[in-house]
């Protein structure tokens, strides 16, 4: 079983949508969540810190269930400009050493 | 500005060939880390290293090797027992702890001709 996984997409969603992505992990001993914003043959860039309390930047949210072992980022308002893959990365306690999803490609329509 | 640095963005290498990418950091971060990325797919972890003169392998390090001869500097080797060396290669870091996430280079494209 892969350490991180999410749905592949893509999600094609009108601009003003609202939109929500899940990632699960297997091993209960992560420690530490993200989510990236990778853009076409461009790095990884970080786009928030999932906190156990939930947390919010501008227009998107993060959660995440420790009980189930998922997070998940939601976007309100799509803009054209949050086209990308959005890439969910989860770390181990004290290994200093992240694991990747494939991430999950949104397409936002005019 | 603080950052990591890879070079070249383009690399191109004929069969059989050794080449180094290069990855710098100026974030005095002790942890670096190379990734290879193939089309549609996650990042894999190629090799990792958390302090100067120590290095751990990846998921993927056959055909590849590192150096950390400085805290600021982790090139990565493909060699020519890496069968397929064609993909987008992202170096990171993170300081201590890591609960700020990576910090990656723009990546470099390695071409086999």
């Amino acid at each position: 079983r892969k350490e991180v996984e999410q749905d592949p997409g893509p999600f094609n969603v009108p601009e003003g949508a609202t939109v929500a992505f899940n990632c699960t992990y297997s091993n209960s001993a992560s420690q530490s969540f993200f989510w990236y914003r990778q853009d076409c043959r461009k790095e990884p860039k970080l786009l928030m810190s999932v906190y156990s309390s939930g947390n919010e930047d501008g227009r998107f949210t993060a959660q995440l269930n420790r009980a189930s072992q998922y997070i998940s980022l939601l976007i309100r308002d799509s803009k054209l400009s949050d086209s990308a893959t959005y890439l969910c990365v989860v770390e181990r306690y004290n290994f200093n050493k992240f694991y990747f999803g494939s991430g999950t490609k949104l397409n936002v329509k005019p | 500005d603080g950052g990591i640095t890879q070079s070249p963005k383009y690399l191109f290498r004929k069969e059989g060939q050794n080449v180094t990418l290069s990855c710098e950091q100026n974030l005095n971060h002790d942890a670096m880390y190379w990734y290879r990325q193939d089309p549609g797919q996650g990042l894999r972890l190629i090799y990792y290293s958390q302090i100067v003169n120590d290095f751990q392998k990846g998921d993927i390090a056959e055909g590849y090797s590192v150096s950390r001869e400085k805290k600021e500097s982790f090139p990565l080797t493909v060699t020519s027992a890496q069968k397929n060396p064609t993909a987008f290669y992202l170096c990171a870091s993170t300081g201590q702890g890591a609960s700020y996430g990576y910090t990656f280079g723009s990546g470099t494209r390695l071409t086999v001709v």
